[in-house]
């Protein structure tokens, strides 16, 4: 079993549309979690971390689901500007130590007018 | 917003030629990464660094590679004699102290080129 799995899309959705990305992860001992965002051949960028009690930004709806081993992402009201990929990542160590972080392959979104 | 940068931008060298990537970290971060990303698939971790030792490696990370702290700002990985395989895009992140939920910066990546 994969560490980080993604379903790798790409979820093609027009301008305004609520779109779902899912991820489950091999560790049980797992901490950490979250979610960054990478463009074509740029860097990741931090979207945000994911705590369990489930956390929002904006738009943006993340959900931890430790017994099933499971994270989510929610976009609401899509903009053009969120075609990306979508990177769930995950630190297996537990608090403390020197965290490596463990990357799913990405899923690809991509926005349409 | 503080930065993590990366130089060169772009690296081409011909295969088993040395090649040096470097990094500047967020000035107030003390733990330090490198990780590559091949084109095409997913981004992997090559090792961690803190307090002036390497604290955890991959099995990528074999005895061509080589990280340095040299001064208090620069952070750089050598690759002693390039493969063709050591073709991808080098991301050096780092993170604040403290617990293992605060996340990594990146910067924005040296692309190698071995010919």
């Amino acid at each position: 079993r994969k560490e980080v799995e993604q379903d790798p899309g790409p979820f093609n959705v027009p301008e305004g549309a609520t779109v779902a990305f899912n991820c489950t992860y091999s560790n049980s001992a797992s901490q950490s979690f979250f979610w960054y965002r990478q463009d074509c051949r740029k860097e990741p960028k931090l979207l945000m971390s994911v705590y369990s009690s489930g956390n929002e930004d904006g738009r943006f709806t993340a959900q931890l689901n430790r017994a099933s081993q499971y994270i989510s992402l929610l976009i609401r009201d899509s903009k053009l500007s969120d075609s990306a990929t979508y990177l769930c990542v995950v630190n297996p160590r537990a608090a403390g130590g020197y965290n490596k972080l463990i990357f799913g392959a990405g899923t690809r979104l991509a926005v349409h007018p | 917003e503080p930065e993590v940068t990366q130089t060169p931008s772009h690296q081409v060298t011909q295969m088993g030629q040395e090649v040096i990537l470097r990094c500047v970290p967020i000035s107030n971060h003390l733990y330090f990464y490198w990780y590559r990303q091949i084109l095409g698939q997913k981004v992997e971790f090559l090792v961690s660094f803190y307090n002036n030792e390497i604290s955890e490696k991959s099995e990528i990370f074999d005895d061509q590679f080589s990280v340095e702290r040299p001064d208090g700002s620069n952070f750089t990985l050598k690759i002693r004699s390039t493969k063709l395989e050591d073709s991808a895009m080098y991301f050096c992140a780092s993170r604040i102290l403290g617990r293992g939920d605060q996340p990594q910066h990146f910067g924005d990546g040296t692309r190698l080129s071995i010919l």
